[in-house]
């Protein structure tokens, strides 16, 4: 059983624009909601990562909205640039000091000139 | 400069072979985790350990092994009794001590093993 949903599993967009990239959680326990970007051959390291009592967390041109009441968060990347091209991961855990993130299935995001 | 480091970065191993991963890191801590990547099925979670000689089973265990004898070292054995092996496959560890548990996964650059 999944308990993270990603999508979509790929998106191509232009430069300047916004990409969006949404994930649905099941287990209500979840207080820890990351996204991590990963380069080709190389490993995932965290973007951003947002926790269930604020509703929205900014950094730069990335943006986690997080819906609690839908059980579902996104991220969106603003004036998305081609050094953005990455595959990106939701993940979620709970509450526990050696809780294990559950992923989602990954979004390769292409951004084109 | 800290972090992991796992080697080899690529593996080629006959059916039948066990292989050993290596995974070590520097940052002092406590939780270390081994995840195996395919393509569109994300990260999955083979096993993990939050403490030296202890260690737990992820969801996708089967087939494979692991040891925890210090704190810094966490490696992986991919048995013959692994079904398809052929994967990317990352080490990651994590902190759980006061400021250090942030909940950040820090991950290795992973290791490509293809059975041939």
């Amino acid at each position: 059983q999944q308990q993270v949903k990603q999508s979509p599993q790929s998106l191509i967009v232009q430069k300047g624009g916004i990409s969006i990239i949404n994930c649905a959680y099941e287990n209500t326990a979840f207080d820890y909601f990351p996204w991590y970007q990963q380069f080709p051959g190389k490993g995932p390291a965290l973007l951003i990562a947002i926790r269930p009592d604020v509703s929205e967390k900014k950094e730069g041109r990335f943006t986690i909205s997080f819906n609690k009441s839908a059980k579902q968060f996104s991220l969106h990347i603003m004036d998305s640039q081609p050094g953005d091209s990455a595959t990106y991961f939701c993940a979620a855990s709970k509450a526990g000091t050696a809780s294990k993130l559950t992923f989602g299935t990954g979004t390769r995001l292409q951004v084109t000139l | 400069d800290g972090g992991i480091t796992q080697s080899p970065k690529y593996l080629f191993r006959k059916e039948g072979q066990n292989v050993t991963l290596s995974c070590e890191q520097n940052l002092n801590h406590d939780a270390m985790y081994w995840y195996r990547q395919d393509p569109g099925q994300g990260l999955r979670l083979i096993y993990y350990s939050q403490i030296v000689n202890d260690f737990q089973k992820g969801d996708i265990a089967e087939g494979y092994s692991v040891s925890r004898e210090k704190k810094e070292s966490f490696p992986l054995t991919v048995t013959s009794a692994q079904k398809n092996p052929t994967a990317f496959y990352l080490c990651a560890s994590r902190g759980l001590a006061g400021a250090s548990n942030t909940g950040e996964l820090f991950f290795g650059e992973g290791s490509r093993l293809t059975v041939l």
